[in-house]
């Protein structure tokens, strides 16, 4: 099946600090969703992309959807204490019919020292 | 407008207990989906009914069951619990919309279980 591989797996970083990490797989996905999670919750939809190449920001989110379809990048300007938490990036599975179908990256670990 | 809603939100089980976790979407969706999360990964999808019908099944054995009613609120059912099947399990709902390749999910804070 589809697989996600984000890297890094942590980043413990100062606060005013820029953030980026990535999203890779081995097939093609016509989608690409970049969730956060806080600790004892849900997963919350940052930024959604839906065209190879394009740029989206959300606030001082910013994520782009590889020129491949193979990969995604998520930056953060600027960060603060609030960031903290785990980032998620995830794609409709095969066939497209993606409906409640989604598959995750196993998560990256972000911890910000004030 | 409210989020997506799960009960219980947390739970203890004994092994080879059953276990009946409930969501109900945001108003207006139409499609649920069941995640399974185990401590340290991403969640695993577990099945996606829309209209009622099951629209979509990952790799779980028939142990997981679930269904989605007329008001398009969904239960998800495990039988015969085992140790492994400790984790937060997350319910989505999605809003109707047109054509493939689009699948934003609106997450519930889930339902943590623990099976002793």
């Amino acid at each position: 099946g589809q697989q996600l591989n984000q890297s890094p797996q942590s980043m413990f970083i100062q606060e005013g600090e820029d953030v980026s990490m990535n999203c890779t797989s081995s097939s093609i996905f016509n989608t690409w969703l970049w969730y956060k999670q806080d600790p004892g919750e849900g997963p919350v939809l940052l930024i959604a992309l839906y065209k190879a190449g394009e740029l989206t920001s959300n606030g001082r989110l910013t994520a782009q959807f590889g020129i491949t379809r193979k990969d995604s990048f998520l930056n953060i300007s600027a960060s603060i204490p609030s960031d903290v938490g785990i980032y998620f990036c995830a794609g409709p599975n095969a066939g497209g019919t993606s409906y409640g179908k989604l598959t995750f990256g196993q998560g990256t670990i972000l911890t910000v020292h004030p | 407008d409210a989020g997506v809603t799960q009960s219980p939100t947390h739970l203890i089980k004994t092994r080879g207990q059953q276990v009946t976790l409930r969501c109900s979407p945001i108003s207006g969706h139409k499609s649920v989906s069941w995640y399974q999360q185990v401590l340290g990964q991403g969640p695993q999808f577990i099945f996606q009914y829309y209209e009622k019908e099951e629209r979509g099944r990952g790799n779980f054995p028939d142990r997981f069951s679930a269904r989605q009613f007329p008001n398009y609120s969904s239960e998800l059912n495990v039988n015969a619990l085992l140790l492994g099947d400790s984790a937060l399990y997350l319910c989505a709902s999605s809003p109707t919309r047109g054509g493939p390749n689009t699948g934003e999910l609106f997450f519930g804070e889930g339902s943590r279980l623990t099976v002793l």
